[in-house]
């Protein structure tokens, strides 16, 4: 069954700080794979994308790995700032045809 | 106006009621998308319209109807719905087969609560 498991759940940390959120996924036949960011009340807006033989993707303080050995993506995000509060979405392209699998999210809340 | 936008942003009705939500978008895009968040759950996908034709229904029931009358705008029009309706409706548009993986834009979704 192709899914996209995401963890944890939901996360506090404190302004400042750093911290990893997991992505593993069984998505079959892989095309891509996005972390979205989604502010409370707004729809989600694309961070990073990478492609199969990519597995590394920065975007200013946010840092995409991808090992598609393993199904595994992590996004790492360094010294938080409040602004980064928000709902963390892993997605997956399946095959040529572009079916969006989504995980269930990451809640992050950053304290000052 | 830019992006994506959807009307209204919150909406609350009753089950009897009769409404529409609408989707504009200004990016040049041949594909648009339904999608119904709930809370602790996946992103849903409900429709997608390419070049202004429905290739995708995805089990959703009848109450929720779609309406395409050309590439950027595209509405959802709700009749007879449940309390378990109640959700964060995306809309989303994308340039099927463009160079950006077919990246989706999403707009801000519309807040609806059935009562």
């Amino acid at each position: 069954k192709n899914q996209v498991e995401q963890s944890p759940q939901s996360l506090i940390i404190l302004e400042g700080k750093n911290c990893t959120l997991q992505c593993n996924y069984t998505v079959s036949p892989f095309s891509n794979l996005r972390w979205y960011k989604q502010d409370t009340g707004r729809g989600p807006v694309s961070l990073t994308i990478m492609t199969f033989s990519e597995n590394t993707k920065s975007n200013g303080r946010y840092t995409a790995t991808l090992d598609a050995d393993t199904k595994q993506s992590s996004l790492h995000i360094t010294a938080s700032q409040l602004s980064d509060s928000a709902s963390y979405i892993c997605v997956v392209t399946q095959g040529s045809q572009g079916n969006l699998i989504f995980g269930k999210g990451t809640k992050l809340s950053v304290k000052p | 106006e830019t992006g994506v936008t959807q009307t209204p942003r919150h909406l609350v009705m009753g089950m009897t009621n009769k409404k529409s939500l609408k989707c504009e978008q200004h990016l040049g895009h041949n594909a648009m998308y339904w999608y119904k968040q709930s809370a602790k759950k996946p992103l849903e996908l409900m429709f997608v319209y390419n070049f202004k034709e429905q290739t995708e229904n995805n089990s959703v029931p009848s109450r929720f109807s779609p309406e395409c009358p050309n590439s950027s705008h595209l509405f959802l029009h709700l009749h007879t719905l449940q309390p378990e309706d109640s959700a964060l409706y995306l809309c989303a548009s994308s340039q099927a087969g463009g160079q950006d993986y077919n990246e989706q834009f999403f707009g801000p979704g519309t807040r609806l609560t059935v009562l």
